[in-house]
């Protein structure tokens, strides 16, 4: 694999149910990143982590879990999901080596909460 | 609070040139990211700036204004395939990303 990978594509959950969405980078970057994508907003950051071992919250956490085990693996558990958690959600990952420091996006998931 | 503005859609002419405009309003500033993104895909990086200026990428130029806390982006020699979203980002105090909505740029032959 080259860059960052997402999985699933997209999924269609049930209200109240537990779903982890995967994120997998292979750039050795040192941070990784979680957004959401709605319709006339901005990209909002849910959790992000800093290097292996560490996460911290973005604005929107609530209802959001991470967690960090390793430097290529950033998943994201929504304990139990509610409708208004419909969204794309971005993974994304970065040097975090100071200067430019970009992030690059993985292709996204598609999710929706009936 | 923190605030990002860009126009929500701009229509263009193939071949013609269009400037994309974005003003903020940030707790610190560490940074001015410009992103594309087509329709159901991942954004994808066009240009940093940090200084004052004009920095030019091919047919892709952005300029920064710290003092006015605006920035745009100038797209030449359109083509279609640049019908697309495109989003400014700023780097705030604690080196996060504060995202505009986009704008939706739609180009017309």
């Amino acid at each position: 694999i080259a860059g960052i990978t997402q999985a699933p594509t997209s999924q269609i959950l049930a209200a109240g149910r537990r779903m982890t969405l995967r994120c997998t980078q292979d750039m050795r970057h040192n941070a990784m990143y979680w957004y959401r994508q709605d319709l006339g907003l901005g990209l909002r950051l849910i959790h992000y982590s800093n290097t292996a071992g560490t996460t911290g919250k973005g604005e929107v956490p609530d209802g959001y879990s991470v967690s960090r085990a390793n430097t290529d693996d950033f998943p994201l558990t929504l304990a139990s999901a509610v409708p208004s958690q419909t969204s794309v959600y971005f993974c994304a990952s970065s040097l975090a080596g100071g200067g430019t420091d970009t992030q690059y996006f993985g292709p996204g998931t598609r999710l929706t909460v009936l | 609070g923190q605030n990002i503005d860009q126009p929500t859609e701009m229509t263009a002419t193939e071949g013609a040139i269009v400037q994309i405009n974005c003003t903020y309003q940030t707790s610190g500033f560490n940074g001015l990211f410009w992103y594309q993104q087509h329709a159901g895909e991942a954004p994808t990086f066009l240009s940093y700036n940090v200084l004052d200026g004009l920095e030019e990428k091919g047919r892709f130029s952005s300029f920064l204004s710290r003092s006015k806390g605006y920035s745009y982006l100038l797209l030449k020699e359109l083509q279609m395939k640049d019908s697309a979203s495109y989003l400014c980002a700023v780097r705030d105090s604690n080196y996060q990303l504060i995202w505009g909505a986009g704008t939706k740029l739609i180009i017309k032959p």
